[in-house]
Protein backbone atom coordinates (compact mmCIF):
# COMPACT_ATOMS: atom_id res chain seq x y z
CA UNK A 1 0.00 0.00 0.00
CA UNK A 2 1.67 3.39 -0.97
CA UNK A 3 1.70 5.87 1.60
CA UNK A 4 1.25 8.59 -0.36
CA UNK A 5 -0.99 8.96 -3.69
CA UNK A 6 -1.16 11.11 -6.32
CA UNK A 7 -3.85 12.29 -9.03
CA UNK A 8 -3.93 12.37 -11.77
CA UNK A 9 -0.67 10.36 -12.55
CA UNK A 10 -0.32 11.98 -16.09
CA UNK A 11 -1.64 15.36 -17.32
CA UNK A 12 -0.87 17.21 -20.85
CA UNK A 13 -2.35 20.42 -20.85
CA UNK A 14 -2.14 23.58 -23.59
CA UNK A 15 -0.17 26.48 -22.35
CA UNK A 16 -2.42 28.92 -20.50
CA UNK A 17 -4.63 26.89 -19.03
CA UNK A 18 -5.34 26.03 -15.17
CA UNK A 19 -4.53 22.33 -12.91
CA UNK A 20 -4.38 20.89 -9.80
CA UNK A 21 -2.60 18.12 -8.35
CA UNK A 22 -3.51 16.03 -5.57
CA UNK A 23 -1.26 14.12 -2.90
CA UNK A 24 -4.02 12.08 -0.67
CA UNK A 25 -3.07 9.57 2.48
CA UNK A 26 -4.84 8.24 5.44
CA UNK A 27 -2.26 8.87 7.83
CA UNK A 28 -1.93 12.54 9.61
CA UNK A 29 1.45 14.22 8.90
CA UNK A 30 3.37 17.20 10.65
CA UNK A 31 4.06 18.43 8.14
CA UNK A 32 4.11 18.04 3.75
CA UNK A 33 6.83 19.06 1.05
CA UNK A 34 5.88 19.50 -2.96
CA UNK A 35 9.28 18.78 -5.18
CA UNK A 36 9.71 19.16 -9.00
CA UNK A 37 11.89 17.11 -10.79
CA UNK A 38 13.27 17.54 -14.44
CA UNK A 39 14.68 14.40 -16.48
CA UNK A 40 18.24 13.38 -15.42
CA UNK A 41 18.62 15.43 -12.15
CA UNK A 42 17.20 15.75 -8.82
CA UNK A 43 14.27 16.89 -6.86
CA UNK A 44 13.57 20.42 -6.45
CA UNK A 45 12.06 21.61 -3.09
CA UNK A 46 8.76 24.00 -4.28
CA UNK A 47 7.01 24.74 -0.62
CA UNK A 48 7.08 23.00 3.11
CA UNK A 49 3.61 23.26 4.33
CA UNK A 50 3.27 22.79 8.08
CA UNK A 51 -0.09 23.91 9.30
CA UNK A 52 -3.38 22.41 8.93
CA UNK A 53 -5.50 24.18 6.39
CA UNK A 54 -2.02 26.46 5.54
CA UNK A 55 -2.17 28.35 2.00
CA UNK A 56 1.16 29.39 0.18
CA UNK A 57 1.77 31.11 -2.87
CA UNK A 58 5.08 30.81 -5.55
CA UNK A 59 4.30 32.95 -8.13
CA UNK A 60 1.52 31.09 -9.94
CA UNK A 61 1.73 28.23 -7.70
CA UNK A 62 -0.79 27.32 -4.74
CA UNK A 63 -0.23 24.84 -2.56
CA UNK A 64 -2.64 23.97 0.35
CA UNK A 65 -2.53 21.33 3.19
CA UNK A 66 -5.14 19.22 4.43
CA UNK A 67 -7.51 20.52 7.12
CA UNK A 68 -6.47 17.37 8.72
CA UNK A 69 -3.13 17.25 7.28
CA UNK A 70 -4.07 14.21 5.39
CA UNK A 71 -3.74 15.31 1.78
CA UNK A 72 -2.26 18.44 -0.06
CA UNK A 73 -2.53 19.83 -3.06
CA UNK A 74 -0.70 21.96 -5.86
CA UNK A 75 -2.81 24.22 -8.38
CA UNK A 76 -1.13 26.27 -10.86
CA UNK A 77 -2.91 29.44 -12.71
CA UNK A 78 -1.92 30.17 -16.46
CA UNK A 79 0.46 26.99 -16.65
CA UNK A 80 3.45 27.29 -19.34
CA UNK A 81 6.17 24.50 -20.80
CA UNK A 82 8.63 25.68 -17.97
CA UNK A 83 6.42 23.93 -15.42
CA UNK A 84 6.87 20.61 -17.36
CA UNK A 85 8.54 17.97 -15.07
CA UNK A 86 7.56 15.29 -12.35
CA UNK A 87 5.75 16.68 -9.10
CA UNK A 88 6.09 14.72 -6.20
CA UNK A 89 4.97 15.45 -2.54
CA UNK A 90 6.43 13.65 0.19
CA UNK A 91 6.66 13.90 3.92
CA UNK A 92 8.93 12.99 6.41
CA UNK A 93 8.12 9.98 8.89
CA UNK A 94 6.93 11.22 12.36
CA UNK A 95 9.64 8.63 14.43
CA UNK A 96 13.17 6.69 14.15
CA UNK A 97 15.30 8.16 11.46
CA UNK A 98 12.91 10.88 9.85
CA UNK A 99 13.30 9.69 6.97
CA UNK A 100 11.12 10.87 3.43
CA UNK A 101 8.60 9.36 1.81
CA UNK A 102 7.58 10.36 -1.63
CA UNK A 103 4.18 10.21 -3.92
CA UNK A 104 3.73 8.28 -6.56
CA UNK A 105 3.97 11.44 -8.62
CA UNK A 106 2.19 13.64 -11.39
CA UNK A 107 3.81 13.69 -14.58
CA UNK A 108 3.37 17.40 -16.22
CA UNK A 109 3.31 18.26 -19.95
CA UNK A 110 2.53 21.51 -20.69
CA UNK A 111 2.21 22.25 -24.53
CA UNK A 112 3.13 25.65 -26.12
CA UNK B 1 24.76 26.99 -0.15
CA UNK B 2 23.76 23.31 0.53
CA UNK B 3 24.89 21.75 -2.33
CA UNK B 4 25.41 18.11 -2.92
CA UNK B 5 26.90 15.95 -5.67
CA UNK B 6 26.88 12.84 -7.21
CA UNK B 7 30.01 11.13 -8.92
CA UNK B 8 29.91 9.65 -11.65
CA UNK B 9 26.61 11.15 -13.08
CA UNK B 10 26.19 7.82 -15.07
CA UNK B 11 27.89 4.64 -15.42
CA UNK B 12 27.47 1.71 -18.10
CA UNK B 13 29.04 -1.50 -16.75
CA UNK B 14 29.04 -4.93 -17.45
CA UNK B 15 26.80 -7.37 -15.86
CA UNK B 16 28.55 -9.00 -12.61
CA UNK B 17 31.09 -6.32 -11.52
CA UNK B 18 30.28 -3.63 -8.96
CA UNK B 19 29.72 0.03 -9.30
CA UNK B 20 30.92 2.76 -6.95
CA UNK B 21 28.68 5.97 -6.61
CA UNK B 22 29.54 8.88 -3.99
CA UNK B 23 27.32 11.18 -2.87
CA UNK B 24 29.00 14.43 -1.07
CA UNK B 25 27.89 17.98 0.82
CA UNK B 26 29.88 20.57 -0.36
CA UNK B 27 29.39 22.95 1.87
CA UNK B 28 28.03 21.78 4.61
CA UNK B 29 27.92 18.40 7.37
CA UNK B 30 25.94 16.12 6.72
CA UNK B 31 24.65 13.55 9.76
CA UNK B 32 22.55 11.67 7.49
CA UNK B 33 22.34 11.00 4.11
CA UNK B 34 19.66 9.12 2.31
CA UNK B 35 20.07 6.72 -0.50
CA UNK B 36 16.73 6.91 -3.21
CA UNK B 37 16.36 4.45 -6.46
CA UNK B 38 14.02 5.98 -9.54
CA UNK B 39 12.99 3.81 -11.95
CA UNK B 40 11.69 5.56 -15.50
CA UNK B 41 8.69 7.60 -15.40
CA UNK B 42 8.44 6.51 -11.77
CA UNK B 43 8.89 8.03 -8.39
CA UNK B 44 11.61 8.03 -6.11
CA UNK B 45 11.58 5.19 -3.51
CA UNK B 46 13.80 5.16 -0.73
CA UNK B 47 16.42 2.32 -0.34
CA UNK B 48 18.35 3.07 2.94
CA UNK B 49 19.10 5.79 5.34
CA UNK B 50 22.78 6.18 6.20
CA UNK B 51 23.90 8.11 9.53
CA UNK B 52 27.52 8.90 9.51
CA UNK B 53 29.81 6.25 11.57
CA UNK B 54 27.22 3.71 11.97
CA UNK B 55 25.61 1.12 9.76
CA UNK B 56 22.73 1.83 6.93
CA UNK B 57 19.19 1.28 7.73
CA UNK B 58 17.69 -0.62 4.92
CA UNK B 59 14.09 -0.35 3.72
CA UNK B 60 12.21 -3.37 3.38
CA UNK B 61 13.05 -5.54 0.38
CA UNK B 62 16.75 -3.39 -0.43
CA UNK B 63 19.06 -6.29 -0.39
CA UNK B 64 22.13 -4.79 2.40
CA UNK B 65 24.80 -7.39 1.00
CA UNK B 66 24.16 -5.66 -2.77
CA UNK B 67 23.50 -2.19 -2.30
CA UNK B 68 26.56 -1.79 0.77
CA UNK B 69 26.13 1.65 2.02
CA UNK B 70 29.30 3.72 3.92
CA UNK B 71 29.45 6.95 5.48
CA UNK B 72 32.34 6.98 6.85
CA UNK B 73 32.49 10.77 6.82
CA UNK B 74 30.36 14.11 7.48
CA UNK B 75 30.12 14.91 3.86
CA UNK B 76 30.97 11.47 2.13
CA UNK B 77 28.48 8.32 2.09
CA UNK B 78 28.70 5.88 -0.79
CA UNK B 79 26.51 3.44 -3.03
CA UNK B 80 28.25 0.47 -4.10
CA UNK B 81 25.80 -1.85 -6.37
CA UNK B 82 28.00 -5.31 -6.13
CA UNK B 83 27.55 -7.85 -8.46
CA UNK B 84 25.17 -5.26 -10.90
CA UNK B 85 22.68 -7.21 -13.03
CA UNK B 86 20.63 -5.29 -15.89
CA UNK B 87 17.42 -4.91 -12.78
CA UNK B 88 19.66 -2.66 -11.43
CA UNK B 89 19.84 -0.49 -14.15
CA UNK B 90 18.20 2.95 -12.32
CA UNK B 91 18.83 6.54 -12.04
CA UNK B 92 20.35 6.47 -8.54
CA UNK B 93 19.88 10.04 -6.16
CA UNK B 94 21.31 10.87 -2.79
CA UNK B 95 20.20 13.68 -0.18
CA UNK B 96 21.82 15.09 2.94
CA UNK B 97 20.11 16.40 5.88
CA UNK B 98 22.43 18.95 7.45
CA UNK B 99 24.15 18.68 11.19
CA UNK B 100 21.68 20.90 13.40
CA UNK B 101 19.60 21.63 10.50
CA UNK B 102 15.42 21.44 10.45
CA UNK B 103 14.52 18.20 10.20
CA UNK B 104 12.52 18.80 7.07
CA UNK B 105 14.91 20.12 5.14
CA UNK B 106 17.32 17.56 3.17
CA UNK B 107 19.33 18.43 -0.20
CA UNK B 108 19.09 16.34 -3.17
CA UNK B 109 22.07 15.16 -5.38
CA UNK B 110 21.38 15.33 -9.22
CA UNK B 111 21.93 12.28 -9.48
CA UNK B 112 23.64 9.24 -11.41
CA UNK B 113 22.63 7.00 -14.13
CA UNK B 114 23.72 2.93 -13.53
CA UNK B 115 23.36 1.02 -16.92
CA UNK B 116 24.05 -2.26 -16.68
CA UNK B 117 24.36 -4.53 -20.04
Amino acid sequence: TQLLEQSPQFLSIQEGENLTVYCNSSSVFSSLQWYRQEPGEGPVLLVTVVTGGEVKKLKRLTFQFGDARKDSSLHITAAQPGDTGLYLCAVRTQSGTYKYIFGTGTRLKVLA
Amino acid sequence: GAVVSQHPSWVICKSGTSVKIECRSLDFQATTMFWYRQFPKQSLMLMATSNEGSKATYEQGVEKDKFLINHASLTLSTLTVTSAHPEDSSFYICSARAFGGSYNEQFFGPGTRLTVL
